[in-house]
């Protein structure tokens, strides 16, 4: 498939635990883009990547969350020591730059639950 | 400060019927970007049309129509003839070019009932 892929597409964890949340962006996307969408809510913005670097880390809600991506490639999104609030869609979109003129293509996202 | 807004939370009609999803935004950037993006009941999101500040064109593709006023700030998406499958939820969102976050607006849930 040439689309956005994210895994696991659901992940159910223990408060407390630490999860990894994967996305594959579309070979080539330089952009990347993680957010959070919660029950009926709209997409809040957690981090973007141009390349592997993070120009701007301003969305991520506390220092247990984290992001890396390597090789201008996979991205991982952890979040450590999960609570019950952070339940919740985890989206990734990648786009082939980083001009503001790309849309973004969505992967299907990994619904993360804290029990 | 950038802010994207849909007041319409939920909308229902009935198959056929025509219905406008409101967007109004905020930006002090002269030069931006706007965006529709529909989410079905599958999840994934799926980009429907972008708009940059300079062209205030109105836009029709097949039954989608969006229009488009900077007076306003208003950036509005019609759907004709509403059938059971435009059934989504649809987010419209903004990007300065100063500025590399897309921000979204909380959507608009819209059920076509046959």
């Amino acid at each position: 498939g040439a689309g956005v892929s994210q895994s696991p597409s659901n992940k159910v964890t223990e408060k407390g635990k630490d999860v990894e949340l994967r996305c594959d962006p579309i070979s080539g996307h330089t952009a990347l883009y993680w957010y959070r969408q919660s029950l009926g809510q709209g997409l809040e913005f957690l981090i973007y990547f141009q390349g592997n670097s993070a120009p701007d880390k301003s969305g991520l809600p506390s220092d247990r969350f984290s992001a890396e991506r390597t090789g201008g490639s996979v991205s991982t999104l952890t979040i450590q020591r999960t609570q019950q609030e952070d339940s919740a869609v985890y989206l990734c979109a990648s786009s082939p730059g980083r001009s503001s003129y790309n849309e973004q293509f969505f992967g299907p996202g990994t619904r993360l639950t804290v029990l | 400060a950038q802010k994207v807004t849909q007041a319409q939370t939920e909308i229902s009609v009935v198959e056929k019927e025509d219905v406008t999803l409101d967007c109004v935004y905020e930006t002090r950037d002269t030069t931006y970007y706007l965006f529709w993006y529909k989410q079905p009941p599958s999840g994934e999101l799926v980009f429907l049309i972008r708009r940059n500040s300079f062209d205030e064109q109105n836009e029709i593709s097949g039954r989608y129509s969006w229009n488009f006023q900077k007076s306003t700030s208003s950036f509005n998406f019609t759907i004709t003839a509403s059938q059971v499958v435009d059934s989504a939820v649809y987010f419209c969102a903004l990007r300065e070019t100063s500025y590399d976050k897309v921000i979204f607006g909380p959507g608009t849930s819209l059920s076509v009932i046959p």
